[in-house]
């Protein structure tokens, strides 16, 4: 199944200093699409979600971007933190209700 | 915070032998799921619940899988005879309608 890439299987980034990942997929029939987190020994935890009739959206210090004509979906991070050191996934769905698509993630380390 | 609850945390059992995971879904939520993750691959979605019924289901829940809300509370899986392929991470989720689905730590079920 390679509906959904992510083609960084880890990130390195300064505290302080912003984190971008980056997700690609193929199914334009998507109409939903998020981020997870995910610690260890843990379930996913949801971050923050955008539909796709949006190209932003923004919660805090995360900030979600669809590119819907490059089926690129990123997230930011800024400023990063320690606690945010985890494995996020870029998630997709055809509407709310629907199963989602995972991508395998990418591991993110927050460095001192 | 409301959150979704399983049990039990790790389950060991032998080839062959039946296993029921449980999943205590956030109270008020309609949309129940379960989803895998083998270790090192991507988590994979199984089947959704709705209105007592099964509304969605993958190429994985093969007629060795089942579910159940026996009650107003609970949402089980039910794996009849369990192969080594299905050793994985299982992770139960739960939605109110048109949101975001929010899931439980998963039990790790590992088949000798």
């Amino acid at each position: 199944d390679q509906q959904v890439k992510q083609n960084s299987p880890s990130l390195s980034v300064q505290e302080g200093r912003i984190s971008i990942l980056n997700c690609d997929y193929t199914n334009s029939m998507f109409d939903y699409f998020l981020w997870y987190k995910k610690y260890p020994a843990e379930g996913p935890t949801f971050l923050i979600s955008i539909s796709s009739i949006k190209d932003k959206n923004e919660d805090g210090r995360f900030t979600v971007f669809l590119n819907k004509s490059a089926k690129h979906l990123s997230l930011h991070i800024v400023p990063s933190q320690p606690g945010d050191s985890a494995v996020y996934f870029c998630a997709f769905s055809m509407n709310r209700d629907d199963k989602i698509i995972f991508g395998k993630g990418t591991r993110l380390h927050i460095l001192p | 915070e409301p959150e979704v609850t399983q049990t039990p945390s790790h389950q060991v059992t032998q080839m062959g032998q039946e296993v029921i995971l449980r999943c205590v879904p956030i109270s008020n939520h309609l949309y129940f799921y379960w989803y895998r993750q083998i270790l090192g691959q991507k988590v994979e979605f199984l089947v959704s619940f709705y209105n007592n019924e099964i509304s969605e289901k993958s190429e994985i829940f093969d007629d060795q899988f089942s579910v159940e809300r026996p009650d107003g509370s609970n949402f089980t899986l039910k794996i009849r005879s369990t192969k080594l392929e299905d050793s994985a991470m299982y992770f139960c989720a739960s939605s109110q309608t048109g949101d975001t689905q929010y899931f439980g730590p998963g039990t790790r079920l590992t088949v000798l």
